[in-house]
């Protein structure tokens, strides 16, 4: 069955220092896979995305991930927090057999130190 | 102006209660879907429409219904809401072929 797993639900860190939230997630073939950002009381913003190619791939607000195909990974990255990233993060494995779904994990809560 | 917009945003009703949300979007985008968010559970699909003719149940659909007025409204309904639904829920849309799915800013409700 297909499934995404957030292992952290909670990860704290001071603001400047690097930042590794984990997804892994299991899935017949390559899937697509997202990280999307939810701000307190706000809808969710697509971070960045990968479809093929490149697996290490970029995205907005300074973030990245990096797909790594023998971990069934795809952990979001970023080398500078600010205050302004503090938010839940998720990771998300869209379906490549044509319905477009989304599986989404259970998210990841950042909270960023001043 | 946002692009794929909730109404109500925050809504209080009582045990079996009906209760309609509503979605609407200025994407152009001709797929639409419903979801949850519980706390610790992510986001589950609840139901999700690739036309305004073509309507699929997602995870969780029992318990609710959805109408596709149109290619920009898709409407979550609660026939006789039940305290266990009480969530935040999102509506999200995307084109075609494309992965990307684009949500609204989400609709908390609170059945008491």
């Amino acid at each position: 069955a297909q499934s995404v797993t957030q292992p952290d639900i909670h990860i704290t860190v001071s603001e400047g220092a690097s930042l590794e939230l984990r997804c892994n997630y299991s899935y017949g073939a390559t899937p697509y896979l997202f990280w999307y950002v939810q701000s307190p009381g706000q809808g969710l913003q697509l971070l960045l995305k990968y479809f093929s190619g490149d697996t290490l791939v970029q995205g907005i607000k300074g973030f990245e991930a990096e797909f790594k195909r023998s971990q069934s990974s795809f952990n979001l990255r970023k080398p500078s927090v600010h205050w302004s990233d503090a938010a839940e993060y998720f990771c998300a494995v869209g379906a490549t057999s044509g319905t477009y779904k989304y599986i989404f994990g259970t998210g990841t809560r950042l909270k960023v130190l001043a | 102006d946002a692009d794929v917009t909730q109404t109500p945003r925050n809504r209080i009703t009582k045990t079996g209660k009906r209760i309609m949300l509503e979605c609407s979007q200025t994407k152009g985008h001709d797929r639409m879907y419903w979801y949850r968010q519980d706390p610790g559970l992510g986001l589950r699909l609840i139901y999700y429409s690739f036309d305004v003719k073509d309507i699929n149940k997602g995870e969780i659909s029992d318990g609710y219904s959805v109408s596709r007025q149109a290619q920009a409204k898709f409407s979550l309904s609660l026939e006789s809401a039940i305290p266990n639904q009480t969530a935040l829920y999102f509506c999200a849309t995307s084109e075609g072929t494309q992965y990307e799915q684009y949500f609204g800013p989400g609709t908390r409700l609170t059945v008491t």
